[in-house]
């Protein structure tokens, strides 16, 4: 069983925005504003998408934008494109004894 | 650009040990932390733990009595090692950098590793 609860699935029509949420505690998602995304395609390795809760690293499309509220973060992805369909994992920094923790997974259907 | 690739044996017997190596290029390991992390197949992430150049290493609290993250400046590559695998330990094994603040990025494209007799 995963630290962080993320919905199985997502999905959303093309150009329409979809967000995805990831629920933790006040041990890690609401302690620190170390909250990352990352993208999966299948058969692939994940790729950073949002990091310290709501910062963009260069290149991601400003489609992707990270917010956090509590102990609950989410990933909204605005725009929809068929190139968005993946998986997407959130990950909160959970202090010094259990360092990172993940959630699950969410896989994002483009209708 | 920094570039990581992940080598070692696809398949190990019950009971034995677990080692991989992640050659880093374009980029020296004598700057910030460096991960493994795993998929067991078809389920989600679960972070291993990390090496720093200076000696630091952190591990899982669920895996640390089993697992030795090093590093080899020398030759620009970390290791993984963990003992006494059960199927339980079937997953792709990524190394990546860990940037701390700013998010774990790039990651090495994974190597599967199987645990059966």
């Amino acid at each position: 069983q995963s630290a962080l609860t993320q919905p199985a699935s997502v999905s959303g029509s093309p150009g329409q925005s979809i967000t995805i949420s990831c629920t933790g505690t006040s041990s890690d998602v609401g302690n620190y504003n170390l909250v990352s995304w990352y993208q999966q395609y299948p058969g692939k390795a994940p790729k950073l998408m949002i990091y310290q809760d709501t910062k963009r690293p260069s290149g991601v499309s400003n489609r992707f934008s990270g917010s956090k509220s509590g102990n609950t973060a989410s990933l909204t992805i605005s725009g929809l494109q068929a190139e968005d369909e993946a998986d997407y994992y959130c990950c909160s920094y959970a202090g010094s004894n259990t360092f990172y923790v993940f959630g699950a997974g969410t896989k994002v259907t483009v209708l | 650009q920094v570039h990581l690739q992940e080598s070692g044996p696809g398949l190990v017997k019950p009971s034995e040990t677990l080692s991989l190596t992640c050659n880093v290029s374009g980029g020296s390991i004598s700057n910030y932390y460096w991960s493994w992390i795993r998929q067991p197949p078809g389920k989600g992430l679960e972070w291993i733990g990390y090496f720093h150049y200076s000696g630091t290493t952190k591990y899982s609290p669920s895996l640390k009595n089993r697992v030795t993250i090093s590093g080899d400046t020398s030759n620009n590559q970390f290791s993984l090692k963990l003992n006494s695998v059960t199927a339980a330990d079937t997953a792709v094994y990524y190394c990546a950098r860990d940037k701390g603040r700013t998010g774990v990025d790039p990651w090495g494209q994974g190597t599967l590793v199987t645990v059966s007799s």
